[in-house]
């Protein structure tokens, strides 16, 4: 079982700070997602990274994937409130695509 | 909508019955997985199908029954529920994971064993 761990567990911020999570895993991923939860709703996809370097943006979010493919790490600017919400990294080795979860990062932006 | 659909939302078993959770996408994925979810235990596998009659054990399977006849359906069962299966269910569905496409969950089953 591959085991992706997440850090921080729990991160309570103000609204306008910076902050940065991350995944990180001994085990080589064909691709990872992130994933936010929010409280009585399924996991919405985030983005998905396929190539080691590999950095995305999505507005104030950005995703990184190390250069190994074991780890990948999510900075937001200037957070808001809007952004709080349980975040997930997870992992596919590609072999019969089973999704690895880590166990998630639950941000709260206090206004 | 497109999307993946799941029903009950909520539902209250007593210890030993038997229910199927029910799982439908209309987006021609191949990929269909069952996943539970608990507090400090993150998402964990049940099982999960690569396509129309193939289905394989995840994490986490025992107690657990799943079917794929169609590519549309992937319901679950619980063989006689115990309290250990109190948690939330997810379904998730995608095109092909492997080549990076995300996953698409429904918006869940919230189960109670008493």
């Amino acid at each position: 079982t591959q085991l992706l761990e997440q850090s921080p567990q729990f991160l309570s911020i103000q609204e306008g700070e910076n902050l940065t999570v991350y995944c990180n895993s001994s085990s080589v991923f064909s691709s990872l997602q992130w994933y936010r939860q929010e409280p009585g709703e399924g996991p919405v996809l985030l983005v998905t990274v396929v190539t080691g370097g590999e950095v995305k943006k999505l507005k104030r979010l950005t995703f990184q994937f190390g250069d190994a493919r074991k780890d990948s790490s999510l900075h937001i600017t200037a957070a808001q409130p809007g952004d709080t919400g349980l975040y997930l990294c997870a992992g596919d080795t590609g072999a019969n695509s089973k999704l690895t979860f880590g166990k998630g990062i639950t941000l709260s932006v206090r206004p | 909508n497109a999307g993946v659909t799941q029903t009950p939302k909520f539902q209250v078993l007593k210890t030993g019955q038997s229910m199927t959770l029910q799982c439908a996408q209309d987006m021609n994925h191949e990929y269909m997985s069952w996943y539970r979810q608990d507090p400090g235990m993150g998402l964990r596998l049940i099982h999960y199908s690569v396509g129309a009659g193939i289905t394989d054990q995840g994490e986490v399977p025992n107690g657990y029954n799943v079917s794929r006849s169609t590519t549309e359906d992937f319901p679950l069962r619980l063989l006689s529920a115990a309290p250990s299966q109190t948690s939330v269910y997810f379904c998730a569905s995608s095109y092909h994971p492997g080549t990076g496409y995300g996953y698409t969950f429904g918006s869940g089953t919230r189960l109670t064993v008493v």
